[in-house]
């Protein structure tokens, strides 16, 4: 099935690096994409393909795949990073795509 | 820019049919590099894809909710809509419409993501 799994709560020190992952088997066959949320807000897409970032997302978000695991590693994170973080990824195995996102990880910094 | 708008009823009957639609603009529904999703987040809780269309009508629904899902698409209007039938309390959530950009970079590379959503709308399932 496709299911992606994320460590549900993390913290990282202001100013500090934080990688969360996400594993999944649809991950062996493609990237994943980043999304973060800000309570009330709807999702902003801020990491796709192998590393891209879209325009006004910091530098300082960066994605990796390493076999059936996508990395968000934040270097130097910023009290405005404290959200909520999904994964999610492709599951091409129909003719139709189908989408599964990942069950989110909470960030805080201290 | 593309801005997408979900709408519809706020309040729906346990065992009736929730029906939303997200108007699109800014950009054409016809792109052929676009899939048209519906996403829900319970409250507290995580995203949840339901499924996607595309501008031709072509379907793929989350295997959990398939039975009680139906996707349709109006070129004319620039809108894609969702059907949930028979919902329970447990349907309650903040529906999100988003386009997805899914491309073919290379044979075997996918370029996957959604790059537009809407401000979300909460809908309650109650009597």
């Amino acid at each position: 099935s496709s299911e992606l799994t994320q460590d549900p709560a993390v913290s990282v020190a202001l100013g500090q690096t934080v990688r969360i992952t996400c594993q999944g088997d649809s991950l062996r066959g493609s990237s994943a994409s980043w999304y973060q949320q800000k309570p009330g807000q709807a999702p902003v897409l801020v990491i796709y393909g192998k590393n891209n970032r879209p325009s006004g997302i910091p530098d300082r978000f960066s994605g990796s795949r390493s076999g059936n695991t996508a990395f968000l590693t934040i270097t130097g994170a910023q009290a405005e990073d404290e959200a909520d973080y999904y994964c999610d990824s492709r599951d091409s195995s129909g003719n139709h795509p189908l989408y599964v996102f990942g069950t989110g990880t909470k960030v805080t910094v201290l | 820019q593309m801005q997408m708008q979900e709408s519809g009823p706020g309040v729906v009957k346990p065992s009736e049919t929730l029906s939303l639609t997200c108007t699109v603009s800014g950009g054409s529904i016809r792109s052929g590099s676009y899939y048209w999703g519906w996403i829900r987040q319970p409250p507290g809780k995580g995203l949840e894809s339901i499924g996607s269309i595309s501008y031709s009508g072509s379907t793929s629904y989350n295997p959990s909710l398939k039975s009680r899902v139906s996707m349709s698409v109006d070129t004319s209007k620039n809108q894609f809509s969702l059907k949930l039938s028979a919902v329970t309390a447990a349907d309650t959530a903040v529906y999100y419409c988003a386009g997805r950009l899914d491309i073919v970079v290379v044979p075997g590379s996918v370029l996957s993501y959604f790059n537009y959503w809407g401000q979300g709308t909460l809908v309650t399932v109650s009597s």
